[in-house]
Formats: C-alpha cells, sequence, structure tokens
C-alpha cells in the first residue's frame, strides 16, 4: 500500500517563499506528482518528479529524494492566486497515482 | 480548461437511491479514472477504464461500479447510496495507462449530496 503525508494548512505573505513538504511510502515508486486545487475547481497538474532532485519551473520548482521517500514543492514570488491546495500524489508499482489529503496554502497580503 | 466535461455538476440524492455521473474525456485521450474527493481530503482512486475495460480499482464496494463507451466517456453508477458518499466526485482523463509520467487531466467534478 501506500501512505503520503503533507501538512494539512500553511499561511504565507505575498511575495514570499513558501515550501510544502511531502512524504510518502510505497511499494514500488514510478514518480511523484504535484497538483494544483483551487476552491471548488479541478486539480490541475504542477510537476513530476521521477528522479532525484530539483525540477524548476518559472516560480514553482519541485524536489525528490527517493531514498528518503521526500518531496517537497516550493513556490516563489508568492501571489494571492496561489492560495490553493496543493495535492501531492504517488505513482507506485500500479501507475496509478495515490494522493495525500492536501495542504491548503493561504497567502495574505 | 482541461477539456474533460462532468455532468452534473451538482446532485442531491436521498440515502437508497441511485446515482450515474458522466465524464467526456479529453479528445485523444482513451483512459478514465475516478476519483471521490470528501470535504478537505485529497482524491481517492475509485477505478480506472482502458478501452472500455477495468484497468484497476480502488478500496470502493462493489455498489460503485462504472462504465467505458466506445467514443472513451465514462460513466460513475453508485447504487444504495449512503451518507458517507457525499462527495466530489472527479473524473480523470489520460493518454495511455501504465506510463511514468503520464499526468490526469481532471474535469470540475459532481458535487454529490445525500440527505
Amino acid at each position: 500500500g501506500q501512505n503520503i503525508d503533507q501538512p494539512t494548512e500553511m499561511t504565507a505573505t505575498e511575495g514570499a517563499i513558501v515550501q510544502i513538504n511531502c512524504t510518502y511510502q510505497t511499494s514500488g515508486f514510478n514518480g511523484l506528482f504535484w497538483y494544483q486545487q483551487h476552491a471548488g475547481e479541478a486539480p490541475t497538474f504542477l510537476s513530476y518528479n521521477v528522479l532525484d532532485g530539483l525540477e524548476e519551473k518559472g516560480r514553482f520548482s519541485s524536489f525528490l529524494s527517493r531514498s528518503k521517500g521526500y518531496s517537497y514543492l516550493l513556490l516563489k514570488e508568492l501571489q494571492m492566486k496561489d492560495s490553493a491546495s496543493y495535492l501531492c500524489a504517488v505513482s507506485g508499482g500500479s501507475y496509478i497515482p495515490t494522493f495525500g489529503r492536501g495542504t491548503s496554502l493561504i497567502v495574505h497580503p | 480548461e482541461t477539456g474533460v466535461t462532468q455532468s452534473p455538476t451538482h446532485l442531491i440524492k436521498t440515502r437508497g437511491q441511485q446515482v450515474t455521473l458522466r465524464c467526456s474525456s479529453q479528445s485523444g485521450h482513451n483512459t478514465v479514472s475516478w476519483y471521490q474527493q470528501a470535504l478537505g481530503q485529497g482524491p481517492q482512486f475509485i477505478f480506472q477504464y482502458y478501452r472500455e475495460e477495468e484497468n484497476g480499482r480502488g478500496n470502493f464496494p462493489p455498489r460503485f461500479s462504472g462504465l467505458q463507451f466506445p467514443n472513451y466517456s465514462s460513466e460513475l453508477n453508485v447504487n444504495a447510496l449512503e451518507l458517507d458518499d457525499s462527495a466530489l466526485y472527479l473524473c480523470a482523463s489520460s493518454l495511455i495507462p501504465g506510463q511514468e509520467n503520464e499526468k490526469l487531466f481532471f474535469g470540475s467534478g459532481t458535487q454529490l449530496s445525500v440527505l
């Protein structure tokens, strides 16, 4: 089975940097996804990591350490529109992603 | 916009009733996955269909069933509704299952309330 853990809620200030952590335990590993979900909307894909290291994509970066079962999503230059839930999802042996409960990020002025 | 459409957007049912939710996948995608998302939780995998065959199933009872049609659209059926079935039901399409970086394209979901 799979177990995914991420903080329930985080708050940050506009313009700042925030790091959202995700730890996981899985039998078989075929990658880790991050999705963003605004309230009342569908999740949308942000990033995918399958090898150790940092993947940078604009203001968003995602890091993976397979040996530690650990990932983080780094958001720079926070904007109010970044207030959303951030979902960590692990693809195991079946290639079907299992989602964590999500981290609700609140960005305030 | 992902190109994945779901209907209806909202639905109210009573305990014991049956419900059918519908999903049209993104053009060119032949894999559909259904997820249940309770308030404040992450999406929980229900099942996946690939080329009209069930390709995987999560920990949901048999009263949750599905279909995929030749045009790759899909239905989720839930019989004997229970109060705990109240949730957002998300449909996600993807190109081919079993690929490492196969990202999901989600619809906006159907909000089901069971009274």
